[in-house]
């Protein structure tokens, strides 16, 4: 099973200034099935990015993906207020399909 | 667009079974686009993957949860189902359904409890 750790836990910044989160793999994952999602509370997640890369229908471009083998990072240019949320990895491309903790980004 | 639809009982007695369905609209099961998927969240914790099945009825399972799990799939009504044998407290989540990992219910709470 491959291990997803996401760091930092929890990331406090301010509107307006740039997030950086890790996903970091315990075996290489395939590019093209590395995951993101945001998750707001009491909402189910919502896809942002796919194939590591690849933003998902409809969302904006301050979301970014990148990485490849083991290390993978979402980059968040310019926090608006409607990013503070929890954010996930996900790898699909080996059985089973899992998930990070997750990275809850706080508004500071 | 697709909409994914969980329903069932919103609470099961522990040794039970839990039994989901996840209606789709908008999209056919049939079509063999994407994988139908299982996933839950205890409160305030985590996803954890269940499984998914494919339209022919192909299945892959989460190893933690195999020996309990039965994903079924009826095309005729553009459903999939989970079944959890021997549930016990904790096995309380939010279920959700999706297909593959880009569309997904609004997920529906189970709590498992006497």
């Amino acid at each position: 099973e491959i291990v997803l750790t996401q760091s930092p836990g929890t990331l406090s910044l301010s509107p307006g200034e740039r997030a950086t989160l890790s996903c970091r793999a315990s075996q290489s994952v395939s590019s093209t099935s590395l995951a993101w999602f945001q998750q707001k509370p009491g909402q189910a997640p919502r896809l942002l990015i796919y194939g590591a890369s690849s933003r998902a229908t409809g969302i904006a471009d301050r979301f970014s993906g990148s990485g490849s083998g083991t290390d993978f990072t979402l980059t968040i240019s310019r926090l608006e207020p409607e990013d503070f949320a929890v954010y996930y990895c996900q790898q699909y491309g080996s059985s089973p399909w899992t998930f990070g903790q997750g990275t809850k980004v706080e508004i500071k | 667009q697709v909409q994914l639809q969980e329903s069932g009982p919103g609470l099961v007695k522990p040794s039970q079974t839990l039994s989901l369905t996840c209606t789709v609209s908008g999209d056919s099961i049939s079509s063999g686009a994407d994988y139908w998927t299982w996933i839950r969240q205890p409160p305030g914790k985590g996803l954890e993957w269940i499984g998914y099945i494919y339209y022919s009825g192909s299945t892959n399972y989460n190893p933690s949860l195999k020996s309990r799990l039965t994903i079924s799939v009826d095309t005729s009504k553009n459903q999939f189902s989970l079944k959890l044998s021997s549930v016990t407290a904790t096995d309380t989540a939010v279920y959700y359904c999706a297909r593959g990992v880009n569309v997904w219910g609004q997920g529906t709470l189970v709590t498992v409890s006497s």
